[in-house]
């Protein structure tokens, strides 16, 4: 099946940093990818939606000059978490979708989720 | 709009009893439903699918899920649970290609020995 890597899977930071999230598809090309977060006892609250090559759609609420969502290419998707707050500690997840008209469209494949927590 | 609602949040069983979760949606379009699992500190792994064809689907782990059309269900069931089954299950909708899934609140399944 298809295979969704995401690393790290738990970062520490100091509050003020800024962290990176990479979302990769290891064998297959990812047109669309989402990114989750997931907060204790939760479903999935859905961030931002992106699209290779262009500019993701944020969610209303989610904001996308902390939330930095790049989808420079068909395999990888980075969520940058700018001048992160405690506030922001949270499980984050990207999912990924094949290219339309396949098989690998029909269902979105995730990855392995990052536990951030901001110190 | 595409909604999903998941009426029980937990489902407490002892191991080896059926059991079924029970997920209900809404949608004007033409959907594909999903149950996904998830352990703790992990991603979501998929249990199974309905795309078209059968209203019956056949997953992994023993599981099984009916769609019904006409009650805007797609309720997942096991004749008989595992220990290791005790986890989060996610009642899931899509819409068409590149679409966003929509999840319901999720129901955490205990299987108590």
């Amino acid at each position: 099946g298809a295979v969704v890597s995401q690393h790290p899977s738990r970062v520490i930071c100091k509050s003020g940093t800024s962290v990176k999230i990479e979302c990769r598809s290891l064998d297959f090309q990812a047109t669309t990818m989402f990114w989750y977060r997931q907060f204790p006892k939760k479903s999935l609250m859905l961030m931002a939606t992106s699209n290779e090559g262009s500019k993701a759609t944020y969610e209303q609420g989610v904001e996308k000059d902390k939330f930095l969502i790049n989808h420079a290419s068909l395999t990888l998707s980075t969520l940058t978490v700018t001048s992160a707050h405690p506030e922001d500690s949270s499980f984050y997840i990207c999912s990924a979708r094949g290219v339309t008209g396949t098989d690998l469209n029909t269902e979105a494949f995730f990855g392995q989720g990052t536990r951030l927590t901001v110190v | 709009a595409q909604s999903v609602t998941q009426l029980d949040s937990q489902v407490p069983v002892f191991e080896e009893a059926p059991v079924e979760l029970r997920c209900n949606y809404s949608s004007s379009v033409s959907v594909y439903l999903f149950w996904y699992v998830q352990y703790p500190n992990q991603g979501l792994q998929l249990l199974l699918k309905y795309l078209s064809g059968s209203t019956l689907v056949k997953g992994i782990n023993g599981f099984e899920a009916e769609f019904n059309k006409s009650q805007t269900s797609f309720h997942l069931r096991k004749p008989s649970v595992h220990i290791s089954d005790t986890a989060e299950y996610f009642c899931a909708v899509s819409g068409d290609y590149g679409q966003n899934f929509v999840f319901g609140p999720g129901t955490r399944l205990s299987v108590l020995p």
